[in-house]
């Protein structure tokens, strides 16, 4: 069973949707929380920063934590064309800790 | 966050020559810095961790004589595939562990694309 689990998709949505992006996870030491965004042939941008349980926003994006579930979510309001990307979660144990641990990415197109 | 320069952007090599590729930390001096792989459609492994001044540290599976690392300075990092071969096509992406943040978030590179023929 891998470490974090993420429905490669692909997701395709219409313009303006609400998105929803999840990953599962089996080991319950993580503690802090990523989403990185990445275009076709480009390195992964953080979108998202989150540590434990709750939800952070930052404009049309959501980061949802649910510890208990070991669930965590990116929502995206008001999804644009230029939203069409991979997102991929990671994650890991403490603040000072060196390995990120990616799920495998979801690739989402918003068809204008 | 940190800025991130990979070079170059892709590259194509005859198998059983060695190829490589440089990542840069523009604007921060960087005394760590991560290599990743990533093969189509699949999420980034971690194959080493790169260490200014000091033997880099390996993930368990990797190649450490196949895939030398060398973090000479704390703006430079360097991949060398020797004896590349067609396995060894992917895509090759560096990052940076940038302590001025707030949570000491890794910023990402624009990624190398090696193919070997």
């Amino acid at each position: 069973q891998k470490e974090v689990e993420q429905d490669p998709g692909p997701l395709s949505v219409p313009e303006g949707a609400i998105v929803s992006l999840n990953c599962t996870y089996s080991n319950s030491a993580f503690q802090y929380f990523m989403w990185y965004r990445q275009y076709s042939r480009k390195g992964p941008e953080l979108l998202m920063y989150t540590y434990s349980s709750g939800n952070k926003e930052d404009g049309r994006f959501t980061a949802q934590v649910d510890k208990s579930s070991k669930y965590i979510s990116l929502f995206i309001r008001d999804s644009q064309p230029s939203d069409s990307a991979t997102y991929l979660c990671a994650m890991k144990r403490d603040q000072g800790a060196q390995k990120l641990v990616f799920g495998q990415g979801t690739r989402l197109t918003i068809n204008p | 966050g940190a800025v991130v320069s990979q070079h170059p952007s892709w590259v194509i090599c005859k198998s059983g020559t060695s190829v490589k590729i440089e990542c840069r930390s523009l604007d921060f001096q960087a005394t760590t810095m991560f290599w990743y792989r990533q093969f189509p459609k699949q999420s980034l492994m971690l194959m080493a961790t790169s260490n200014e001044g000091s033997k880099a540290t390996y993930e368990q599976g990797v190649e450490k004589d196949k895939f030398l690392i060398n973090h000479a300075s704390l703006t430079l990092s360097t991949l060398t595939v020797t004896s590349a071969h067609p396995e060894d096509s992917s895509f090759y992406i560096c990052s940076v562990r940038d302590f001025r943040s707030s949570y000491n978030e890794q910023f990402f590179g624009p990624g190398t694309r090696l193919t070997v023929l």
